[in-house]
């Protein structure tokens, strides 16, 4: 069966920089792009990133873009996201994602916390 | 960007209601749009996509509706299982949306 699993979350000070990672199992991967998709406690979700299948094509929500990067590593069946000069507004549960057709996801990884405080 | 008016954001309802939730695009999408149900605690789950192509193993009580820029998500009889929140999600030109999400609770 299909399953995302992040890692990396948890506290660092505002500026600070955390890496997220998320592996894939039960598809093949190298032919699926990728999202990251974050929600702030008790609000709604929230695109951050994408990554076509092959690392061709990136993209990012406007407020993310210059502070993150998205990547993969096709032979790791790995995603990862580089979160740098983070805010306390960046403070969310990031859930890794499958893309389906560039229009909508259709897989969900259980999320990981960062929390972004002094 | 493209803007996504979800309502209501709070819903309550019976068991065997019908319920009906709106989206709204502020440009057109055609028919670009997906629905999910997120239970507490847990990631969201894809009910619709396309705006009315059922997932797989996704109950028939489930329906989605319309293209451009209005969409609707209709329960045909409210379960138990199915109260949650909803969201709505647009894509065009790369960037993603979601709707502000609907909270439907028991009346």
């Amino acid at each position: 069966q299909v399953q995302l699993v992040e890692s990396g979350g948890g506290v660092v000070q505002p500026g600070g920089s955390l890496r997220l990672s998320c592996v894939a199992s039960g598809f093949t991967f190298r032919t699926y792009s990728i999202h990251w998709v974050r929600q702030a406690p008790g609000k709604g979700l929230e695109w951050v990133a994408f990554i076509r299948f092959d690392g061709s094509k990136k993209y990012y929500a406007d407020s993310v873009k210059g502070r993150f990067t998205i990547s993969r590593e096709n032979s790791k069946n790995t995603v990862n996201l580089q979160m740098n000069n983070l805010r306390a507004d960046d403070t969310a549960i990031y859930f890794c994602v499958r893309d389906r057709f560039e229009r909508f996801f259709d897989y969900w990884g259980q999320g990981t916390l960062v929390t972004v405080s002094s | 960007d493209i803007q996504m008016t979800q309502s209501p954001s709070t819903l309550s309802a019976f068991v065997g209601d019908r319920v009906t939730i709106t989206c709204r695009a502020s440009q057109s999408i055609s028919n670009w749009l997906a629905w999910y149900q997120q239970k507490p605690g847990t990631a969201p789950k894809l009910l619709i996509y396309d705006a009315s192509s059922l997932e797989s193993g996704v109950p028939s009580r489930f329906s989605g509706s319309g293209s451009g820029t209005e969409f609707t998500l209709t329960i045909s009889s409210l379960q138990p299982d199915d109260f949650a929140t909803y969201y709505c999600l647009q894509c065009n030109s790369y960037s993603w949306t979601f709707g502000q999400g609907t909270k439907v609770e028991i009346k």
